[in-house]
């Protein structure tokens, strides 16, 4: 089925240890976005990539760094976990803009960082 | 003041009954806004979108939007258990640094009882 994939779906970390967040969407959007979400606060945008080849930072960035393989694939990476970084991250993507189609959603990742 | 904000919740309603949710928004040139769904453990889906003034009607929800008091709403008339979930208000900004970009509400959390 068409849509945005994200993995891994689970994933317990020690603090100070890296990982990436892999996600990728197969509906030919430009624009890919990663969020996290935490009882009681919606979700925060943590990085965007409007385009193929851009990426620009939300509004909680510190702490991660995100690369725009293709225009199919956006990666979010934890150069050293921390306990505030536990949260579950979704991918999305959308057309340029969004403004009639709002985005499309991963499946999430639940991250727990020790 | 947040960017949206929700009425506070949780929202409890009988069966049958209409679920009434709130949104306000403090960027004054917002031109898109979405209600998603967010079942427990799942990611955001989207259930409606609307653009100019007035109500929007799709089944058994209706958005409505007031631009002049930067207002958003959705009903869900004849409300089911199957409706229990957290509802999220987006509203995507117009331009600057906001263009194409959701910023979320944090969520009402709705309870359909039998």
């Amino acid at each position: 089925n068409a849509g945005v994939t994200q993995t891994p779906k689970f994933q317990v970390l020690k603090t100070g240890q890296s990982m990436t967040l892999q996600c990728a969407q197969d509906m030919n959007h430009n624009s890919m976005y990663w969020y996290r979400q935490d009882p009681g606060m919606g979700l925060r945008l943590i990085y965007y990539s409007a385009s193929e080849g851009t990426t620009d930072k939300g509004e909680v960035p510190n702490g991660y760094n995100v690369s725009r393989l293709n225009k199919r694939e956006f990666s979010l990476r934890l150069e050293s976990a921390a306990p505030s970084q536990t949260s579950v991250y979704f991918c999305a993507s959308s057309e340029v803009g969004a403004k009639r189609t709002g985005y499309t959603f991963g499946s999430g990742t639940r991250l727990t960082v020790v | 003041q947040k960017e949206v904000e929700q009425n506070s919740g949780p929202l409890s309603v009988p069966e049958g009954a209409i679920a009434s949710l709130n949104c306000t928004y403090s960027d004054r040139v917002s031109q898109s806004f979405f209600w998603y769904r967010q079942y427990s453990g799942k990611s955001p889906e989207l259930i409606m979108s609307i653009y100019s003034n007035g109500d929007k009607e799709d089944g058994r929800f209706t958005a409505q939007l007031n631009k002049a008091s930067q207002y958003v709403s959705l009903l869900i008339r004849d409300s089911q258990p199957s409706d229990s979930a957290t509802y999220l208000c987006a509203v995507i900004g117009a331009g600057g640094t906001s263009y194409g970009k959701l910023t979320f509400g944090q969520g009402t959390i709705l309870t359909v009882h039998p």
